[in-house]
């Protein structure tokens, strides 16, 4: 298996652009992560899905931010309009089930807004 | 709330000495404990995980681990330092209820393991 595949590995971004980032998950996994990494906060955990629902999404900063998984193969990260603050490498995981499972992580997509 | 501390933000051991990063976590239940590796412009990488039964776990490249109930840590550890082992390690926590929980990460640690 290529395991968890993340498009664009790097984007950069006007202030004001819309951004949407993309997550092929293992295929078989039924849960999927996205997560932000930055110096200031680390991982954080933006959102979660369960089976292509969303479970959790209280990590969800501003309502710029939305996340959809329309089938279990796929998922966005968008952002709109983005502001230099959501510069950050953001990473999508995904396990099989919950509990004692391990999450898989990609490559990451390192997100500058200028 | 769950929550994971790494309580030191860098570990420095010379090669071929023993080391440990260490983890502390709070769950209201019993945990699923992991830790993970990442290494510069990559993403992370599942080392070793906690789930039930012998509190010493051993993991990937030698790292082990070791459950303590009553201190609520999972303190990573290694016999023998590598200069390839310098990374930044997470320790994460998942509360073992049923239903779906979250996976949180603790702040990370950085190992530099100097020749």
């Amino acid at each position: 298996d290529a395991g968890v595949i993340q498009s664009p590995r790097h984007e950069v971004t006007e202030m004001g652009q819309e951004v949407t980032l993309r997550c092929k998950p293992i295929s078989g996994h039924n849960s999927l992560f996205w997560y932000r990494q930055t110096m200031m906060r680390g991982l954080e955990l933006l959102i979660y899905f369960n089976n292509n629902v969303p479970i959790d999404d209280s990590g969800m900063p501003e309502d710029r931010f939305s996340a959809k998984m329309p089938n279990a193969s796929f998922s966005t990260l968008k952002i709109q309009p983005s502001e230099p603050r959501d510069s950050a490498v953001y990473f999508c995981a995904s396990s099989l089930g919950q509990g004692g499972t391990e999450a898989f992580f990609g490559q990451g997509t390192r997100l500058t807004v200028v | 709330a769950q929550s994971v501390a790494q309580p030191e933000d860098q570990v420095n051991v010379a090669e071929g000495n023993p080391l440990t990063v260490k983890c502390t976590y709070s769950v209201s239940g019993n945990p699923y404990l992991f830790w993970y590796v990442q290494y510069p412009n990559r993403g992370l990488q599942f080392l070793l995980k906690y789930i039930t039964g012998d509190n010493l776990v051993k993991g990937s490249y030698g790292f082990e681990a070791e459950f303590n109930k009553s201190q609520t840590s999972f303190h990573l550890k290694k016999p023998s330092a590598l200069v390839s082992d310098s990374a930044l390690y997470f320790c994460a926590v998942r509360e073992a209820t049923g239903g779906y929980n979250k996976l949180i990460f603790g702040a990370g640690t950085r190992l530099a393991v100097h020749p």
